[in-house]
């Protein structure tokens, strides 16, 4: 059975780094056809992708908040790791992760199949 | 940067067919999935790779494109389809995932 699961801080202070760790179970993050997605949803708004990371290590982020975003992953704590820096207000929303399923193992078609439940992150002095 | 556009909301009764687009230019060449989402839970993968349905999705939904427009529809509509639904595609040109906004689907 897979699953993923958010943990890391539900309130941050303006201007602070917010950590995220999906922590994920049921794969692996070394199988070349998956990978692992942060997305975002402010409340009531819709969903907005963050960056994702691949088994290769490849690694693509919104350009919208590439400065302030870092994925990375430790395969042997199957563990994927997002930070984003200076937060602020705007940014409070809940941060979900995904499992990345690629069609083939070169990853240029995939889609998000298995969510984490997401943790409500505010962002408030 | 790419934009994907749905319409903000659809309402279809009971027992009829409900059809949510997605449109986008050049969308057939890339591959389109859906998303269900219902209130204060996380979003379930309902179409892939345009046409393809998950194991455990009724196969009332299917996912169909024409076009610059996706579509997902949904037969024999249920009160337990009632939710929001997202399409999304990878933009291999800009590297970026790209969401629709989002329909809101109301069975009456």
């Amino acid at each position: 059975q897979v699953t993923l699961k958010e943990s890391g801080p539900v309130l941050v202070k303006p201007t602070e780094t917010l950590t995220l760790t999906c922590t994920v179970s049921g794969f692996s993050l070394s199988n070349a056809r998956m990978g692992v997605t942060w997305i975002r949803q402010p409340p009531g708004k819709a969903l907005e992708w963050l960056a994702h990371i691949f088994s290769n290590d490849e690694k693509y982020s919104s350009t919208s908040l590439k400065s302030r975003l870092t994925i990375s992953k430790d395969a042997s704590k199957s563990q994927v790791v997002l930070t984003m820096t200076n937060m602020d207000p705007v940014d409070t929303a809940t941060y979900l992760c995904a499992r990345i399923l690629c069609y083939t193992t070169s990853c240029n078609m995939f889609w998000f199949d298995s969510w984490g439940q997401g943790i409500l992150v505010t962002v408030s002095s | 940067s790419y934009v994907l556009t749905q319409p903000p909301s659809v309402s279809v009764a009971p027992g009829k067919t409900a059809t949510i687009t997605c449109g986008g230019d050049n969308i057939g060449r890339k591959g389109v999935d859906w998303y269900q989402q219902k209130p204060g839970q996380a979003p379930v993968l309902v179409i892939y790779y345009d046409t393809d349905r998950p194991s455990g999705i009724p196969e009332r939904f299917s996912g169909s494109k024409s076009g610059n427009t996706a579509t997902l529809t949904i037969s024999r509509v249920e009160a337990g389809d009632e939710a929001d639904y997202y399409c999304q595609v990878w933009d291999s040109r800009s590297d970026h995932v790209v969401f629709g906004g989002g329909t809101k689907l109301t069975v009456l």
